[in-house]
């Protein structure tokens, strides 16, 4: 069975970079099947996509974000990551990692627990 | 960018009851379109995509539909179990890929 699991700081000041892993057990992330992303929820808040990386290393970004994040993958250890620069309050949020499943119409069908990042000082 | 909006974003209802969620894209989407339900400190589950394919082991109480700019998820009869927050999904591979605001659903 396919399991994600998020890692990472659950604090980050204000300004700094967030960064977060990603482990991939139970199926391997090298498969052209599939995008690997992350996705985030603010407390009491909706979902906000990201961005999806390939096992080649192609991304996509959400252009809201997209000039503070990177996505990037290391496929010996079956493992992608999220770094989110200049981070303020409005970053705090649950973050999770999904998979994208190309063959299923590009649903987010496995999904991390999720990992709460708060931005304070 | 594709913008999606659920109605409601609350709904009170009884064990038993039949509900109906809509969400209403921007622009036409044909059926690229996923309901997610998500529990209190979990992350979110799927539950239908490509509009009205019920994903496996999903009870068939839940169902989808809709083309174009607008969907529904019914559930036929609610169970305990089924409240929750109910979320959208625009499916694709070009982003950014949305999600409708949600729609908490409560016990009555």
């Amino acid at each position: 069975q396919l399991q994600l699991q998020e890692s990472g700081p659950g604090l980050v000041k204000p300004s700094e970079t967030l960064s977060l892993t990603c482990t991939v057990s139970g199926g391997s992330i090298s498969s052209s099947n599939y995008y690997w992303g992350w996705i985030r929820q603010p407390p009491g808040e909706g979902l906000e996509w990201i961005g999806n990386i390939f096992y080649t290393g192609g991304t996509y970004y959400n252009p809201s974000l997209k000039s503070r994040v990177t996505i990037s993958v290391d496929t010996f250890k079956n493992q992608f990551s999220l770094k989110l620069s200049s981070v303020t309050a409005a970053d705090t949020a649950v973050y999770y990692c999904a998979r994208l499943n190309i063959q299923l119409w590009f649903v987010n069908d496995y999904w991390g627990q999720g990992t709460l990042v708060t931005v304070s000082s | 960018d594709i913008q999606l909006t659920q109605s409601p974003s609350f709904l009170s209802a009884s064990v038993g009851d039949r509900v109906t969620i809509t969400c209403r894209a921007s622009q036409g989407i044909s059926s690229y379109l996923a309901w997610y339900q998500q529990k209190s400190g979990k992350a979110p589950k799927l539950l239908i995509y490509a509009a009205s394919t019920l994903q496996s082991g999903v009870p068939s109480r839940f169902s989808g539909s809709g083309s174009g700019t607008e969907f529904t998820l019914t559930i036929s009869s609610l169970q305990p179990e089924d409240f929750a927050t109910y979320y959208c999904q625009h499916l694709t591979s070009y982003p950014p890929s949305s999600f409708g605001q949600g729609t908490k659903l409560e016990i009555k």
